[in-house]
């Protein structure tokens, strides 16, 4: 159980489109979701945590204009990136959180290359 | 916050050989420790994780981990290693919505 899927796993845009990165929870609801970003050779940075309903809380630095994240139920969680430019090429990866689990269980990544 | 330190970014081991990479966490309370393995271009795959009790933990592939409070480390270990096992590692510390990442430790495996 706990299975979470990303979708799609890979994707390029142009420069100025914007781009949309599907979250889903497959066999459990998820009462948090989370989106990463991982650049090359490089750790995990937190982007934003979602609440099924609620505006999402994003992190510092993190521009929440450009990042838009919606989280309409509690299986589905979208990261939209608008005005796309290649800086934002990168592995973005979600988790979502089970009821009161403290462990977060991770989707398998979207790869955003931006020409 | 909470925060977690990989001191070693890169380790190069021969096939067969043992292996412990170390992870340093700062945390306020009882932390809850993860280990992550990932390949690349891949997602991340939990190897083990430490919540409570026992502090040596099993996981998956041969790995363990030992949580040694007073040194506010939880080093995983492998008897032998194996070519398959060549991945970036990452120790990850978690608090209720809050999971930070170490800069994590690329592991080479010689033949």
């Amino acid at each position: 159980g706990a299975v979470v899927s990303q979708h799609p796993s890979w994707v390029i845009c142009k420069s100025g489109t914007s781009v949309k990165i599907e979250c889903r929870s497959l066999d459990f609801q998820a009462t948090t979701m989370f989106w990463y970003r991982q650049f090359p050779k490089q750790s995990l940075m937190l982007m934003a945590t979602s609440n099924e309903g609620s505006k999402a809380t994003y992190e510092q630095g993190v521009e929440k204009d450009k990042f838009l994240i919606n989280h309409a139920s509690l299986t589905l969680s979208t990261l939209t990136v608008t005005s796309a430019h290649p800086e934002d090429s990168s592995f973005y990866i979600c988790s979502a959180r089970r009821g009161q689990d403290v462990e977060q269980y991770f989707g398998p990544g979207t790869r955003l290359t931006v020409t | 916050a909470q925060s977690v330190t990989q001191p070693d970014i890169h380790i190069t081991v021969s096939e067969g050989a043992s292996l412990e990479l170390r992870c340093n966490y700062s945390y306020g309370a009882t932390p809850y420790l993860f280990w992550y393995v990932q390949s690349p271009g891949q997602g991340l795959q939990l190897l083990l994780k430490y919540f409570s009790g026992d502090t040596l933990v099993q996981g998956i592939k041969g790995f363990e981990a030992e949580f040694k409070r007073s040194q506010s480390s939880f080093n995983l270990r492998k008897p032998s290693v194996h070519w398959s096992d060549a991945a970036e590692y990452f120790c990850a510390v978690a608090a209720y919505n809050d999971m930070r990442f170490g800069a994590g430790t690329r592991l080479t495996v010689k033949p």
